[in-house]
């Protein structure tokens, strides 16, 4: 059975970093693209990031709202995703969920981002 | 950026009736390889998104058969036949054609 769960979330003053984690289990995770898609309260989806997997060099790809403020990667070894957010502010309060592969076939619960002072 | 749009924003279907869903995208979703990359999600009450329909057409591992997927390189139809109760909730599609990823604003299904 396929597990996303993602971890790391709280409250964060304005101009705060956060590390989200996403551990999976249950699919071969080396083989898959990974992402993160937020949702503000109350709105539509996001997309934020996108990592590929070794067979493309672990290729990174960001929303442009966000680039350079966000850093994605993954430990394999852990069947992991990570986000680094950086310089948070209102608009980044959200749920954050991690999504498995190009599809975006399973997501996780998600993680509460309030980024509040 | 590809925008997508949907309509309508909601609507309400009596239960055993059918419902449509309509997705418009700004540009062909259609690759070269024939692949149209058109996803529709089901976001329901205090739940993660679940994907329903995959490369337009195709239904998900586990999504009843009461879904469908069609359209063309622009302009798409999420129907649902004889809605059930468990079909409540938000209908997203999105297009993963190419980055930055986006999906339509929404459509909320409310049973009468």
């Amino acid at each position: 059975e396929v597990q996303i769960l993602e971890t790391g979330g709280g409250l964060v003053k304005p101009g705060g970093s956060l590390r989200l984690s996403c551990a999976t289990s249950g699919f071969n995770f080396n083989d898959y693209f990974m992402n993160w898609v937020r949702q503000a309260p109350g709105k539509g989806l996001e997309w934020v990031a996108q990592i590929r997997n070794k067979n493309y060099n672990y290729a990174t790809y960001y929303a442009e709202s966000l680039e350079g403020r966000v850093t994605i990667s993954r430990d394999d070894s852990k069947s992991s995703v990570y986000l680094q957010v950086s310089s948070l502010r209102a608009e980044d309060t959200a749920i954050y969920y991690c999504t498995r592969s190009r599809y975006f076939d399973f997501w996780g619960p998600g993680t509460m981002v309030t980024v509040s002072s | 950026d590809i925008v997508m749009t949907q309509a309508p924003l909601s609507v309400s279907v009596t239960p055993g009736e059918s419902a449509s869903i309509s997705c418009r995208s700004s540009k062909s979703l259609l690759h070269s390889n024939g692949i149209t990359y058109v996803y529709w999600y089901l976001q329901k009450p205090g739940k993660s998104p679940q994907l329903l329909i995959y490369r337009m057409s195709n239904l998900a591992s586990g999504v009843p058969d009461r879904f469908s997927g069609s359209g063309s390189e622009t302009d798409f139809t999420l129907k649902i036949s004889r809605v059930e109760a468990e079909d409540v909730g938000i209908y997203y599609c999105g297009q993963l054609l190419e980055n930055p990823y986006t999906f339509g604003a929404g459509t909320k299904l409310e049973l009468k």
